[in-house]
This record gives structure tokens, sequence and C-alpha cells, in this order.
């Protein structure tokens, strides 16, 4: 079945770590795709996104995520994490004639220790 | 001033009774969506309208139907509750062709 896989459900990382999170999606097409943020008890929160263009797309907070079409890969990264960053996130694809209906992996928990 | 909010942030009720979600946008989209968050944190989409008119329809009991009254709102009503309705429900909206869906809080929903 076509779906989105995260392969990291549980993250720990100390401050200053470097981090990367793998998203892989299996529809074919043009497809957009997706992180969104989800600190605790709060809703999401789009990271950033990609549409087309520049396959490295920076979003906010210092992330940034390489979209490899290759690999039918998104993943997440960022350089130095901070203790703030200890969330839950979600990637997601919005398939080819998907009525904007966005498809989510099933989250990585990151946990962030100062 | 709140883009999506939803009431009531919190449900506590009895398995059998009918409970409503209510979902309000102030974005000016035309699309808007229902998505249930079990307790694993996994996201999965119920419902979608456009303009009014519903589009995506998942496998989802017909104990649970959505309502539409006009394109800034979107309701969620559930009959005869079951315990696996427990989880919290996110409504969003986006602007069709645009791709990025913006979230309300969430209601709760536990079913005891």
């Amino acid at each position: 079945a076509q779906s989105v896989s995260q392969h990291n459900h549980h993250v720990i990382l100390s401050e200053a770590a470097s981090l990367e999170l793998g998203c892989n999606y299996s529809y074919g097409g043009t497809v957009n795709l997706f992180w969104y943020v989800q600190y605790p008890g709060q809703h999401l929160q789009l990271l950033l996104k990609y549409f087309s263009g520049d396959p490295l797309v920076k979003g906010i907070k210092g992330f940034e995520a390489e979209f490899i079409k290759s690999k039918f890969s998104f993943n997440l990264r960022k350089p130095s994490v901070q203790w703030s960053d200890t969330a839950e996130y979600f990637c997601a694809v919005n398939p080819p004639g998907g009525y904007n209906k966005l498809i989510f992996g099933a989250g990585t928990r990151l946990a962030v220790h100062p | 001033d709140t883009a999506v909010s939803q009431t009531p942030k919190y449900l506590v009720t009895q398995m059998g009774n009918d409970k409503s979600i209510k979902c309000e946008q102030n974005l000016g989209h035309d699309t808007m969506y229902w998505y249930k968050q079990d307790s694993k944190k996994f996201l999965k989409i119920m419902f979608s309208y456009n303009n009014k008119e519903l589009i995506i329809n998942e496998t989802v009991p017909n104990r649970f139907s959505p309502k539409s009254p006009d394109k800034a709102h979107l309701n969620l009503h559930i009959n005869s509750l079951e315990l696996g309705d427990s989880a919290v429900y996110f409504c969003a909206s986006s602007q069709m062709g645009a791709g990025e869906l913006f979230f309300g809080e969430g209601s709760r929903l536990t079913v005891l």
C-alpha cells in the first residue's frame, strides 16, 4: 500500500547534537512534502514544505529538509538541537490528485536533554 | 486571533452517548478537514469539505457525520460513542491547491 514511513520512532539527543529524521514515501508522480511539529499538548505547526524547485528547503527554527526524488525521501535536519525542540515530528505527503489530502507518517518523538 | 478554533477542547462522556465537535476558521480558506490522532499519535484523515461539499470520506464508521454549514465551519457529530473513539480530533483548513494545512488545537475526546 502507498504510505509515508518515518524510520525513527523515538530519538533522544543531548543539546547541541545534530539531528536527522528520516522520511520515505511510496507515491509516484509529483508530490508535495511537508514536515510538521507538535509540541507537547499543542497543535501541529508547519516547519517547512517542498513543492518544487531547490530540493534543499529551509524552514523555521533552523530546520531544513532535503528532497531526494530518486530515493523517495524527504529527511529533516538540524545542525544543533535545543531543549525546546523536544516534540513530535511528522512527515506528510500530498499525493498526486490528492485534494490536498495530507498523508502523515507515524511521527518521531524527539527528546532533547540539557 | 485564532486561525482555526475548535470547541470543546476536552470532552469526557459515556459509551453510547452522542456528541459534537465544532470547528471554525477565519483564514478565508475553501477546504476543511477532520483528522483523528490516536493514542500512538498516528494521524489519519477522516473527512474533507471543499466549499461545503464533501470531497474526502475515508473509511469511517457511519456513526461519524460531518456537516459544513458554510465554508468557514465544519462540525463533527458522533453517534453511539464507543471506547475506540477516544482520541484527539483535529480540524484543519487549507486553500485548495495550496497544499499546506493549518490545524486547530485539537479536541480530546475520552469515552468511558
